[in-house]
């Protein structure tokens, strides 16, 4: 049974050009959470998507990130017009379907380290 | 936003020796985890607490869910080499579904 699926693993980009993340998650897993790691740095909790359902974006930057995750095929982190700021390792978790009092644990992937020149 | 302090920022020791790092947060949580992370890979869970006051063992590693539910601990006895690592603590306000908020880790060196 794959674990959390996350390319690519590196990607570089220069200012002002679209990056774009994907994360396929655990099989059987239907929700998925994006992390942003700085150097030095714990994760910091971006969004958290069910299947064609944006649940929790709270902490996505208000402009130029976004994210899907489609009926089909992996969640996707979009970020327009990067810039050297952005620069960060991107982390995706998946869980299972919640059931109520039980925690479902996130399992993390192994990041995309994103480099912005 | 919630905030956890996470301390020591890094630690050096021998190995054999125990190791005991903590996390406080102003706020309260339900769920307490404690992450490893090696390098360019993602944290991996290690021990999940959640009642106030409960103490679990994952082999040599040992953690805590302080009583005021605002404060956990992670002990590692008789370290070995491969323990070396970034702990992260990280606290979840409700027991699934839900964001985690991540300490800010500790860098554990363990010399040979």
């Amino acid at each position: 049974n794959a674990g959390v699926m996350q390319n690519p693993r590196h990607l570089v980009r220069r200012r002002g050009q679209e990056a774009r993340l994907r994360c396929s998650p655990m099989k059987g897993h239907s929700h998925v959470y994006w992390y942003r790691q700085l150097p030095e740095e714990g994760l910091k909790f971006m969004v958290y998507l069910q299947k064609e359902n944006i649940i929790d974006e709270s902490g996505m930057p208000k402009e130029r990130f976004s994210a899907e995750f489609p009926k089909e095929g992996p969640s996707i982190l979009r970020i327009q017009q990067v810039v050297r700021g952005d620069s960060a390792a991107y982390f995706c978790a998946s869980s299972s379907r919640t059931s109520g009092g039980a925690y479902n644990e996130q399992f993390f992937g192994p990041g995309t380290r994103l480099t912005v020149l | 936003g919630q905030q956890l302090n996470q301390s020591p920022q890094s630690m050096f020791i021998q190995e054999g020796e125990d190791v005991s790092m903590n996390c406080t947060s102003s706020s309260i949580f339900n769920t307490w985890l404690w992450y490893k992370q090696d390098p360019g890979e993602g944290p991996v869970l290690l021990i999940a607490l959640y009642k106030a006051g409960e103490l679990t063992s994952n082999g040599r590693l040992t953690a805590q869910f302080g009583i005021t539910r605002k404060d956990s601990f992670l002990n590692i006895s008789a370290s070995i080499p491969s323990d070396v690592g970034i702990y992260f603590c990280a606290g979840q306000p409700g027991t699934s579904g839900s964001r985690l908020t991540f300490g800010e880790g500790t860098q554990l060196t363990v010399n040979p």
